[in-house]
């Protein structure tokens, strides 16, 4: 039972535009939600999180957006550059002292 | 300082080896975890300790056998490994313990079983 969910397995974007990367999860419990990025034989590296009690976080050129209701986040990148170009994963835990449960990850490709 | 890092950074090993992996973070966090990384998949947690006690084993094989030496120092000790263990071994810290806690990834061990 996959509990977060990336459906979307690559993007690609042109440089300069908005990516956008999607996440959804079932556990209502989930109230702590992150996005990794992550090169080829590297570990991944944390972006950004948001609570349960916030809908929005920023944090630069990424925004993570949180809509609880339809137990679904996504994080914009604006502008998009060609560095960006990585696998970026969804995770999620609760305040139980849960395991983090990833999502199965997104490609992102930004072209020049 | 966010850093997390871990040795070495490739292995390559026959089945009968004995070999270990080591990861160490001078962040002050208490909580540290192994995960196990195949290509194009999500990290996939085997351990976690939680101010040097082993608090989370998820049923991972007894070739595989976790020590926390101090706070600062993680080791996996490798044993009788099959091919299809060969993975990227990810190390990662974080301030308490699992929940509202982000979790700092190594740059990873890349494994190969022979």
């Amino acid at each position: 039972d996959q509990q977060v969910k990336q459906n979307s397995p690559s993007l690609s974007v042109q440089e300069g535009r908005i990516s956008i990367l999607n996440c959804d999860y079932t556990n209502s419990m989930f109230d702590y939600f992150l996005w990794y990025k992550k090169y080829p034989a590297e570990g991944p590296t944390f972006l950004i999180s948001i609570s349960s009690i916030k809908d929005k976080n920023e944090d630069g050129r990424f925004t993570v957006f949180l809509n609880k209701s339809a137990k679904h986040l996504s994080l914009h990148i604006v502008p998009s550059q060609p560095g960006d170009s990585a696998v970026y994963f969804c995770a999620a835990t609760d305040n139980q002292g849960g395991k983090l449960i990833f999502g199965q990850g997104t490609e992102l490709s930004v072209k020049p | 300082d966010t850093e997390v890092t871990q040795t070495p950074k490739h292995l390559v090993m026959g089945m009968t080896n004995k070999k270990s992996l080591k990861c160490e973070q001078h962040m002050g966090h208490r909580a540290m975890y192994w995960y196990k990384q195949k290509a194009k998949k999500p990290p996939e947690l085997m351990f976690v300790y939680s101010y040097e006690k082993l608090s989370i084993n998820e049923s991972v094989p007894s070739r595989f056998s976790p020590e926390c030496p101090n706070s600062s120092l993680l080791n996996l000790h490798l044993h009788a490994l099959q091919p299809e263990d060969s993975a990227l071994y990810l190390c990662a810290s974080s301030q308490e313990g699992p929940g509202w806690d982000t979790q700092y990834f190594g740059p990873g061990t890349r494994l190969t079983v022979l």
